[in-house]
């Protein structure tokens, strides 16, 4: 089993929908998560860190359930410069960053 | 600041041959990752040092693959024997003890023909 599980889609959604994307994670002893970013042919980049209490950026929003070892992100409003694989972070232990596969997303017009 | 560089950004290589991908990190990142990604698929995780401690392997898919970082700092990637199924964008990445973000390479694209 992955230590990081995400639907690799692809997700395909007219301009102003609302997507929401999952992932698992396996080691109940994670510390801490993240939803990175992947424009295509581009390297990875940070979106945004992912806390206990859930959190807002934007028309981004991160939850976390440690108890079911569940992570989601939704993008409400989505745009068109949205359309990227969206990766989801787990932070095993010890700075032991594992990167899901990835989730790929399409805004259209 | 520098950022993870990695080398060389293109390689067309024949089957069976042997290469070297090289991976150097930002300075003073403990932590370094390889990952790799073939055409039209996800991120696939090979392997991970931290430190001086015992890299992690378990993501190498045959043992014609193997990793090494000296000085705990730059680090090969090497693939002996290469097949076409090895092609794929080979992303480095590090970060820092006690980080919460970690930095990739811009990767290395390898062809096997």
């Amino acid at each position: 089993r992955k230590e990081v599980e995400q639907d690799p889609g692809p997700f395909n959604v007219p301009e102003g929908a609302t997507v929401a994307f999952n992932c698992t994670y396996s080691n109940s002893a994670s510390q801490s998560f993240f939803w990175y970013r992947q424009d295509c042919r581009k390297e990875p980049k940070l979106l945004m860190s992912v806390y206990s209490s859930g959190n807002e950026d934007g028309r981004f929003t991160a939850q976390l359930n440690r108890a079911s070892q569940y992570i989601s992100l939704l993008i409400r409003d989505s745009k068109l410069s949205d359309s990227a694989t969206y990766l989801c972070v787990v932070n095993r232990y010890n700075n032991d960053m594992r990167f899901g596969a990835g989730t790929r997303l399409t805004v259209k017009p | 600041g520098a950022g993870v560089s990695q080398s060389p950004s293109n390689k067309v290589t024949e089957k069976g041959k042997d290469v070297e991908l090289r991976c150097d990190p930002i300075s003073g990142h403990t932590a370094l990752y390889w990952y790799r990604q073939s055409l039209g698929q996800g991120l696939e995780f090979l392997i991970y040092f931290q430190g001086n401690s015992a890299p992690d392997k378990s993501g190498l898919p045959s043992d014609r693959f193997s990793a090494e970082r000296t000085g705990g700092s730059v680090s090969t990637l090497t693939i002996q024997r290469t097949q076409q199924e090895d092609s794929a964008v080979y992303l480095c990445a590090s970060s820092s003890q006690g980080a919460t973000e970690a930095f990739f390479g811009q990767g290395t694209r390898l062809t096997v023909v």
